[in-house]
């Protein structure tokens, strides 16, 4: 059974970077079926997919446009996890973050993050 | 970006009595493979989501059978046929035809 354990800062202060990282039981982060992919929900922009990685021979990355410039996605092989950053960030980006696995649907998912970003 | 549409945004069910929620996307879910793009969450109160149906109207494993999907092309339908006080939460329809994925506004399900 795969299951998926998220951590990091609950408080990021603006300008800085948010890091989150998602432990994989279960399964590998290099694994060829499947991508590990990171979400984030918020009252203001609802439900929102950020970007994923996945190994098909070689690494990918994708992001979504909204935070592409701020966004990576890192898989850590040795470690099994994956893991988040997004640069430079506001209070818009206060908001429950999830990771998930999947590549056209996503279970199962971490436990959620939420993170404020106050000074 | 793919816009996804729910209606209603909210639900008050008697337990026993059904349920619908529509869906409906921007442009077209079905891929040249055949498939339909479209999946249903719901995520129960402080949980994480978790997938209901996938591809239309299969429904993932241990869900129950009073949970089913239906539609095509840009018209989708999730219907619940006798509601349960388990089932409260709010519901997700979500495209992954076209990158970034996204979700419609969720349909928040009370009992009454």
């Amino acid at each position: 059974q795969v299951q998926l354990q998220q951590s990091g800062p609950g408080l990021v202060k603006p300008s800085q970077t948010l890091s989150l990282t998602c432990a994989i039981s279960g399964d590998s982060v290099s694994s060829n079926s499947a991508a590990w992919n990171w979400f984030r929900q918020s009252p203001s922009r609802g439900f929102e997919w950020l970007g994923r990685t996945f190994y098909r021979s070689k690494w990918y990355h994708h992001y979504a446009d909204s935070v592409s410039s701020r966004i990576t996605i890192n898989p850590d092989t040795s470690r099994t996890q994956f893991s988040l950053q997004l640069n430079s960030v506001t209070p818009e980006d206060t908001a429950i973050y999830y990771c998930a696995r999947g590549m056209n649907f996503f279970d199962p998912w971490g436990q959620g993050t939420l993170v404020t970003v106050s000074s | 970006d793919i816009v996804m549409t729910q209606t209603p945004l909210s639900l008050s069910v008697t337990p026993g009595q059904p349920a619908s929620i529509s869906c409906k996307s921007s442009q077209s879910l079905l891929e040249s493979t055949g498939k339909t793009h479209l999946y249903w969450y719901l995520q129960k109160p402080g949980q994480s989501p978790q997938l209901l149906i996938y591809e239309v109207s299969n429904r993932f494993s241990a869900v129950p059978e009073r949970f089913s999907g239906s539609g095509s092309g840009t018209d989708f339908t999730l219907k619940i046929s006798r509601v349960e006080s388990e089932d409260v939460g709010i519901f997700y329809c979500m495209q992954t035809i076209l990158l970034p994925y996204t979700f419609g506004q969720g349909t928040k399900l009370e009992i009454k």
